[in-house]
């Protein structure tokens, strides 16, 4: 159980085009989901957090309007990079919370990311 | 503010031998701790969590945990290590009583050598 799935894996794509990465909780409903970047040899950089119904709350020094995110169901929670730049090539990741109502740990569960490159 | 610490950058083991991924923490209140493994372009995977009870905690793929709290440490321990085992290994807390994130370590990345 608790499978994140995010797709694409891998996008190319030009400066100046949008690209929207999905990311999918299959067997659970995920009502907080999560966006990372990673740049490489580093640890994770929490982008911001997907509240389902409601806007994304950003990080400090992150972009809202570039990068958009919208979470419209229970089990999907989509992040578009918006005119996209080379320095916005990176490895992002995706993760959804899972509440059970017995615990409220609360552990993430993660997607296997999506290698963007922009030339 | 709660916080993680993972003080070594790679640790380097040869196979066989018992291994520790070192981690400390600071949190204001009692700490959910978390264990994830990353393998090259690929997301995170869950290893093993504390939460509350026994204070060694067993995971995926032969590794445990121990929470020592007087210490404020949640080492990454295997008795006897793989080559599959090298990947890059990520602590994480989340403080129970207050702010609702996971914090993440930097990473520890772990080199098994055959």
């Amino acid at each position: 159980g608790a499978v994140v799935s995010q797709h694409p894996s891998r996008v190319i794509c030009k400066s100046g085009t949008s690209v929207k990465i999905e990311c999918r909780s299959l067997d659970f409903q995920a009502t907080t989901m999560f966006w990372y970047r990673q740049f490489p040899k580093q640890s994770l950089m929490l982008m911001a957090t997907s509240n389902e119904g409601s806007k994304a709350t950003y990080e400090q020094g992150v972009e809202k309007d570039k990068f958009l995110i919208n979470h419209a169901s229970l089990t999907l929670s989509t992040l578009t990079v918006t005119s996209a730049h080379p320095e916005d090539s990176s490895f992002y990741i995706c993760s959804a919370r899972l509440t059970t109502p017995v615990t409220n740990t609360g552990e993430l569960f993660f997607g296997e990311g999506s290698r963007l490159t922009v030339l | 503010a709660q916080s993680v610490a993972q003080p070594e950058d790679q640790v380097n083991v040869a196979e066989g031998n018992p291994l520790t991924v070192k981690c400390t923490y600071s949190v204001s209140g009692n700490p959910y701790l978390f264990w994830y493994v990353q393998y090259p372009n690929r997301g995170l995977q869950f290893l093993l969590k504390y939460i509350t009870g026994d204070n060694l905690v067993k995971g995926s793929y032969g590794f445990e945990a121990e929470f020592n709290k007087s210490q404020t440490s949640f080492h990454l321990k295997k008795p006897s290590a793989l080559v599959s085992d090298s990947a890059l290994y990520f602590c994480a807390v989340r403080d129970r009583d207050r702010d609702d994130k996971i914090i993440f370590g930097k990473g520890t990345r772990l080199h098994i050598l055959p």
